[in-house]
């Protein structure tokens, strides 16, 4: 069983469009998390949510919303895509928000955007 | 100033040599943790091993272990028996306790492990 998924792991679409990438973990962890890795393959935390609770919103394009339905799953929606907003983009959960616990990541999903 | 700096970009070692990966890092909290991890070609980020700043002795996991120089603030990662299955783009990450609790990584060091 796949800890953490992602879905699409591939998505490739126009400049303007909407997308959504969704995320679920059945780890039973409290914390989820966003990362955007870019093409030189340096990776930047973009949300974080605790027991469904938004704690880290780094200084992303609003843009970008995330939506925690539950503990075990964060979507990310992106409206108006732009050619900068193709990287690779991960989800990931740790068993708590406490910094000692190492996070676990999804396999990741490749956004392309013409 | 840059959280984590990780100054090899490319490193290459013969397989079964030992190899040592830097990491230096940069922070006024005293309670931090540190981690290390690897990331193949096929593109999953794996978890390696784990050092909090207040661990009295390195951590050790498997052949992984981590050199931990709180003066020097840096957090080696030595690869022991290296295997080709070690090349992969490696990262080191901090994570500050006090301090929002933000991660940060790397810009990560590429392994290749040469038979």
């Amino acid at each position: 069983d796949t800890a953490v998924s992602q879905t699409p792991k591939y998505l490739v679409t126009q400049m303007g469009n909407d997308k959504s990438i969704k995320c679920e973990q059945n780890l039973g962890h409290d914390t989820m998390y966003w990362y955007k890795q870019d093409s030189k393959k340096f990776l930047k935390i973009m949300f974080s949510y605790n027991n469904k609770e938004l704690i880290i919103n780094e200084t992303v394009p609003n843009r970008f919303s995330p939506k925690s339905p539950d503990k075990a799953h964060l979507n990310l929606h992106i409206n108006s895509l732009e050619l900068g907003d193709s990287a690779v983009y991960f989800c990931a959960s740790s068993r708590k928000w406490r910094a000692d616990y190492e996070q676990y990541f999804g396999p990741g999903t490749r956004l392309t955007v013409t | 100033a840059q959280k984590i700096t990780q100054t090899q970009p490319g490193m290459f070692v013969q397989e079964k040599e030992a190899v040592t990966l830097d990491c230096t890092y940069d922070t006024s909290d005293p309670s931090y943790g540190l981690f290390w991890y690897k990331q193949p070609s096929s593109g999953e980020m794996i978890f390696l091993i784990y050092q909090g700043s207040y661990d009295q002795q390195n951590a050790t996991e498997g052949r992984y272990s981590l050199n931990f120089q709180k003066a020097r603030k840096s957090a080696n990662l030595v690869i022991s028996a290296s295997q080709l299955g070690d090349s992969a783009m490696y990262f080191c990450a901090m994570r500050e306790f006090n301090t929002g609790n933000q991660f940060y990584f790397g810009t990560g060091t590429s392994l290749t492990v040469i038979p």
